[in-house]
């Protein structure tokens, strides 16, 4: 069946350095990927969307790649914060409708 | 892109009893989806809301026990009927982007029923 894995340990990096999450897909070629962030409590919060023929997508200081071969998406977060730290979690469409198929979520601690 | 406000944000429930969960969009939407989030697991659809006609659900979810009600492209209910612990979850709402393919969500409704 259609699936989304992100790396279900926590992510502990320092303040200042690049922060990489993984995301791996299996069973199907998504159209896109999407990247969410959520914060305790609160619902996803949309970060960005790539294609599956886009290499990169950049925004601000967040950046995405889609390697078709490999099955992955990774998400990029360079000169990282304190205020970067949550949950971040990846999602594609399952075929032609605008369902999501979502990962678990990989948590991002950025220690000051 | 769209706001939700979503009510009640938290709610604790006797088992056999039914919730409401409200969302209020601050823009006109063709579609809303209602998903649930368990500990441990990914967002789970649940059905997706159109205005003016049956909400579609996802396999494993039936009307009697969720069901969603869409009187305006603004507005939405989602009911969780004779629950039980097995339903506790954070439950939220969502709608496309206007702009793209991405989706805005409401804040969420964590439900314990005890």
């Amino acid at each position: 069946s259609q699936k989304i894995e992100q790396n279900s340990e926590a992510l502990n990096i320092q303040e200042g350095k690049t922060a990489t999450l993984t995301c791996n897909y299996t069973n199907y070629s998504p159209a896109y990927l999407q990247w969410y962030r959520q914060d305790p409590g609160r619902g996803p919060v949309f970060l960005l969307l790539i294609r599956e023929n886009e290499k990169e997508k950049r925004k601000e200081r967040l950046k995405v790649t889609f390697d078709t071969t490999l099955k992955q998406s990774l998400f990029h977060i360079t000169a990282s914060q304190p205020a970067d730290s949550a949950t971040y979690l990846c999602a594609s469409n399952a075929g032609n409708n605008r369902k999501l198929i979502w990962g678990l979520g990989t948590s991002l601690a950025v220690n000051p | 892109s769209a706001v939700i406000s979503q009510k009640p944000s938290r709610d604790i429930c006797q088992r056999g009893t039914s919730l409401t969960i409200q969302c209020q969009v601050d823009s006109q939407v063709t579609m809303m989806f209602w998903y649930r989030q368990q500990p441990g697991q990914s967002l789970t659809l649940i059905a997706t809301a159109n205005q003016g006609s049956e909400a579609t659900y996802e396999s494993g979810f039936v009307i009697d026990k969720f069901p969603i009600s869409r009187p305006n492209l603004t507005f939405s209910t989602l009911t969780v009927s004779n629950m039980s612990p097995e339903d506790s979850s954070i439950y939220l709402c969502s709608v496309p982007l206007i702009e793209g393919y991405g989706y805005t969500f409401g804040s969420g409704t964590r439900l314990t029923v005890v």
